[in-house]
Parts: C-alpha cells; sequence; structure tokens
C-alpha cells in the first residue's frame, strides 16, 4: 500500500491567489482528515469526513478554507484568496473505523505551503 | 476529550530504554490512551494506544497505571531514529466522533 499520498509537497504563492491541495487516502479507509501544523499552533484539525460526508468542519479558520471529497478516493483543500498567515504545512490522513475502537490515523507526508 | 500533561522535552542515551510520562487525571472510563510520534517534517505515526490494561507491540509498551490518571511511554532501546516529539492524546474510541486533538507533546532527543 502506497500510504496517503497528498500532492503538491512543496507550494510557493502568491498572496491572493487560489491554493488546491489534494489528498489520497488510503484504498478503503472510511474517514479523512485535513491538518495544518504551524510553529504557534501546533497540529490543528480542520476538518473530518466520514464516507465522503464532512462531519466537523469547526476547525476551518474562515471561508477562505474549502473542504471537499467528492469520493473515497480524493478530497481537496482549497484556500480562496489565500493569505501569509495562511503558511503551514498540511497534512491529510485517513482512518478506518471498527466498531467499538477506532483504528488508527495514517498520515500522509503534507504539503509545506509558503504564500508570499 | 480529556487533557493530558506531559514534559516539554527529554533527553535518552542510545540503547537505553526511553520512558516517557504522561499525566491525564480527567480521564473518563470509555477513553483510550493514544501515542503518536512525529519525526521531523514527516506526518504523525500511530503508536500504540490501550485503554486499561499495558499494551505491547513491536514499537512500544504502554504502561497505564491501575487508576489510569496517568501512562508511560516506553521504548526498550531507543536509537536516533527514535528522536521525534511524541504525542498523547486521550479520547473516546469509536463512537459519533473521531477527532484526534494533539497537544504540545514531548520532544524526545536520543543522543549518541
Amino acid at each position: 500500500d502506497a500510504g496517503v499520498i497528498q500532492s503538491p509537497r512543496h507550494e510557493v504563492t502568491e498572496m491572493g491567489q487560489e491554493v488546491t491541495l489534494r489528498c489520497k487516502p488510503i484504498s478503503g479507509h472510511d474517514y479523512l482528515f485535513w491538518y495544518r501544523q504551524t510553529m504557534m499552533r501546533g497540529l490543528e484539525l480542520l476538518i473530518y469526513f466520514n464516507n465522503n460526508v464532512p462531519i466537523d468542519d469547526s476547525g476551518m479558520p474562515e471561508d477562505r478554507f474549502s473542504a471537499k471529497m467528492p469520493n473515497a478516493s480524493f478530497s481537496t483543500l482549497k484556500i480562496q484568496p489565500s493569505e501569509p498567515r495562511d503558511s503551514a504545512v498540511y497534512f491529510c490522513a485517513s482512518s478506518l473505523s471498527g466498531g467499538v475502537t477506532t483504528y488508527e490515523q495514517y498520515f500522509g507526508p503534507g504539503t509545506r505551503l509558503t504564500v508570499t | 476529550d480529556a487533557k493530558t500533561t506531559q514534559p516539554t522535552s527529554m533527553d535518552c542515551a542510545e540503547g537505553r530504554a526511553a520512558n516517557l510520562p504522561c499525566n491525564h487525571s480527567t480521564i473518563s472510563g470509555n477513553e483510550y490512551v493514544y501515542w503518536y510520534r512525529q519525526i521531523h517534517s514527516q506526518g504523525p505515526q500511530y503508536i500504540i494506544h490501550g485503554l486499561k490494561n499495558n499494551e505491547t507491540n513491536e514499537m512500544a509498551s504502554l504502561i497505564i497505571t491501575e487508576d489510569r490518571k496517568s501512562s508511560t511511554l516506553i521504548l526498550p532501546h531507543a536509537t536516533l531514529r527514535d528522536t521525534a516529539v511524541y504525542y498523547c492524546i486521550v479520547r473516546v474510541a469509536g463512537g459519533a466522533t473521531n477527532k484526534l486533538i494533539f497537544g504540545t507533546g514531548t520532544l524526545l532527543a536520543v543522543q549518541p
């Protein structure tokens, strides 16, 4: 299994531009998570999906952020317009729910976003 | 979810056991203890989890006190590659939510 795949690995963009981050979860996993990590705020959960449906988006910082999961094998996180304070590493993770005990989350390598 | 308290940083000599403590004094009866680690420039990696019994896998051992108010992650023979931030997370397994709330963790530095 290739694990969780994220693209691009690095993104540099100018303030005001639209940024789209992509994630392919592990096949068969029914949960998908988007996290953001900065030095100041640590690792924050932005949104997560179950069976392609957004369950909790309370961590999405503002309306400039949106996430979609059109099918079980693909998700996007979009920032429009981007701002310098959005600079961070964005991680995608997936997991498989399993009754009483929820299985662990598997994280992708992350996308390092720099907004100038 | 219950909150956890971990030391900010720890050192360990290579080849020795690394014992990472975590306090979770407000843990509820149906909450599990999870440990993840994050090696520099990588995504977090699951290590182990447990409810009340001690657990062991190929990576580590988890010792949970009888009152469940604290736990210790043990890396039996630490290597330089174990240098990472280790996160202790307490949460309900299954149910309506599948969220992990990461704190600040413990930076373990394995010294040669």
